[in-house]
Order: structure tokens, then sequence, then C-alpha cells
């Protein structure tokens, strides 16, 4: 079955650097888009952005351009968050999902999940 | 971006009632609208995509309707399970907005 595995619990100081890995299987890596959605304690969802493994294209929400990259290793079928410059209001789950859907086009949904990486940053 | 407000931000209701649960788009989202389901501490679940389609193995007391900037999510009667928040998320633009969340308690 599908399946994201995602690394685990990280715990940083204010300005510094962290990646999160998201590890895929059970399908074929490069036929569906994977996001990025982010938590904060006790508060909604946050969308990210998004890559397309076959081509590494990335899209990502203008809030977060400059902070964050995502990256993919099509040898592992691994998908990575780096976040940069870590503040104390970046503390937050932070999910990979797969997107379902039409590739391409807004019928897109996302489905399955990882089961999220609690990302502290605290002095 | 388009906001999306999701209505009552928390709701008590019981087992067997009939519950709706609004969400607005802040410009036309067509019908890209999709309804997702977070127990505590677990994944969101994807319930409804597309505003009415029904995802598979989602019980059918689950129905979504609307489209352009108004939408709703129906639990026709409330199971013990179903105590969870709930969220909508618009997939016409990016970025892809979700609403704020609905808690069901």
């Amino acid at each position: 079955q599908v399946q994201l595995v995602q690394s685990g619990a990280e715990v940083k100081k204010p300005g510094a650097s962290v990646r999160v890995s998201c590890k895929t299987s059970g399908y074929t890596f490069t036929s569906y888009y994977l996001h990025w959605v982010r938590q904060a304690p006790g508060q909604g969802l946050e969308w990210m952005g998004l890559i397309n493994p076959s081509s590494g294209d990335t899209f990502l929400s203008r809030k977060f351009q400059g902070g964050v990259t995502i990256t993919r290793d099509t040898s592992t079928s691994t998908v990575h968050l780096e976040l940069r410059s870590l503040r104390s209001d970046d503390t937050a789950v932070y999910y990979c999902s797969r997107e379902g859907g039409t590739p391409g086009t807004p019928l897109r949904w996302f489905d399955p999940w990882g089961q999220g990486t609690l990302v502290t940053v605290s002095s | 971006d388009i906001q999306m407000t999701q209505s009552p931000s928390s709701l008590s209701a019981s087992v067997g009632d009939r519950v709706t649960i609004t969400c607005r788009a802040s410009q036309s989202v067509n019908t890209y609208l999709n309804w997702y389901q977070q127990k505590p501490g677990k994944v969101p679940e994807v319930l409804i995509y597309s505003a009415s389609s029904l995802q598979s193995g989602v019980p059918s007391r689950f129905s979504g309707s609307g489209s352009g900037t108004d939408f709703t999510l129906t639990i026709s009667s409330l199971q013990p399970e179903d105590f969870a928040t709930y969220h909508c998320q618009q997939s016409y633009k990016t970025p892809f907005t979700f609403g704020q969340g609905t808690k069901l308690e």
C-alpha cells in the first residue's frame, strides 16, 4: 500500500536550519506530486509548497519563498523539506502528502499523509 | 490568496444529530473544494473531494455540496467516532488554502 514515512522530531535553536524527510513507497514515485503542509500547535493547516518528483520542479507559497527548499531523491523515492533561519513561530508539525486526482488540474486533494514531524524551535 | 472561512469554529452536538459545517471562499473556487477530518493527535484524512465526491471508504453519512464560494459538509447522523476537527481546503489556485477548522465536540 501507499506509505509516506517521515523523519523524526527535531529541536532547533532560532536561526538554525532543519531538514525533514518523507520516504515514499507502494507506488511510482515520479507519477504524483508531493506537498508539504504544516500545523502550528492548536492551529489550522497551512499549505507550504509542492514538488513534481518527475522533473524536480517546485512551487512554494509566497510566504515561504526564500526560507524553504523542497527537493527530491528519485533513487530513494524521498522528498526533503529544508527550513532555514528558523523562528519560534516555525514550531509546528510538518506533514508531507501525496496528491490525488488529475495531475496538472485543480482536481486535486491530499491523500495519503505522512505521520507528521514535529519541529520545535526554542532557545 | 483565496481566504477560506469556516463556520462555526466549534460545534457542540450529540450522537445521532444531523450536523452541517459551512465553508466560504473569498472568491470562486468552482467545485475545487475538499474536506478533511482530523482526530486529536492524528493525521488529516480526506472525506470529500471536488465539493461532493465521497472518498473511497468514507461512510455515506458524510456528504458535501456547493460550488463557487459557498460549501457545506453534512453528517447525517453523528457517530461517536465523528467527533473531530474538520478542515476545508481549496485546490483551485495556489496557495492551496485551508479554512481555520471546525471542532466538533
